[in-house]
């Protein structure tokens, strides 16, 4: 149980393009999914937690203009990074909560490389 | 002051060999405790859940000193496959849901 995915699971796109990772719980619904993002040997970075049905609450630093994120439904959550630059290259990740369980579980992720 | 901090290592063990890591978070309200396994280019994976009278499974102790706030992998004749990052995660306290991650703590079992 609780498995997650998470597609695409490479892109490589051109600066100035967008971007759509799409983020599933398969065998759970997840009222609660939360986008991060990490880079080489570094921690995951908590980007935003997205609820479904509502906005979601982006963390101190992370521009939601360029971040875009829908969570429509119980089981999908998808993160557009708009305008893509170099910079925007690094490894996303969802992750999911079961409800009424706190410990979360990932997606694959997805490694996004922006030329 | 970082929310949760480790010991990045990395830590060299042999094979068979006993490791412990701890893990300090700030927040005193915090009330869920995790700690993930992340090889390398893959996602984290959930290793066990802590709870307040320790756990164990298998090879593997989770301890949680509320005190001192800090959290304990301890794991026992150590294996090859072993070898990861360990991330600790604690949950920001005033949002049970939202989790904050240590930066990892890098083990290499060698035969």
């Amino acid at each position: 149980g609780a498995v997650v995915s998470q597609h695409p699971s490479r892109v490589i796109c051109k600066s100035g393009t967008s971007v759509k990772i799409e983020c599933r719980s398969l065998d759970f619904q997840a009222t609660t999914m939360f986008w991060y993002r990490q880079f080489p040997k570094q921690s995951l970075m908590l980007m935003a937690t997205s609820n479904e049905g509502s906005k979601a609450t982006y963390e101190q630093g992370v521009e939601k203009d360029k971040f875009l994120i829908n969570h429509a439904s119980l089981t999908l959550s998808t993160l557009t990074v708009t305008s893509a630059h170099p910079e925007d290259s690094s490894f996303y990740i969802c992750s999911a909560t079961d409800r009424g369980y706190y410990a979360q579980y990932f997606g694959p992720g997805t490694r996004l490389t922006v030329t | 002051r970082k929310e949760v901090e480790q010991d990045p290592g990395p830590f060299n063990v042999p094979e068979g060999a006993t490791v412990a890591f701890n893990c300090t978070y700030s927040n005193s309200a915090s009330q869920s405790f995790f700690w993930y396994r992340q090889d390398c280019r893959k996602e984290p994976k959930l290793l066990m859940s802590v709870y307040s009278s320790g756990n164990e499974d298998g090879r593997f102790t989770a301890q949680l000193n509320r005190a001192s706030q800090y959290i304990s992998l301890l794991i026992r004749d150590s294996k090859l496959s072993d070898s990861a990052t360990y991330l600790c995660a604690v949950n920001r306290g005033s949002s049970a849901s939202k989790i904050i991650f240590g930066s990892g703590t890098r083990l290499s079992i060698r035969p």
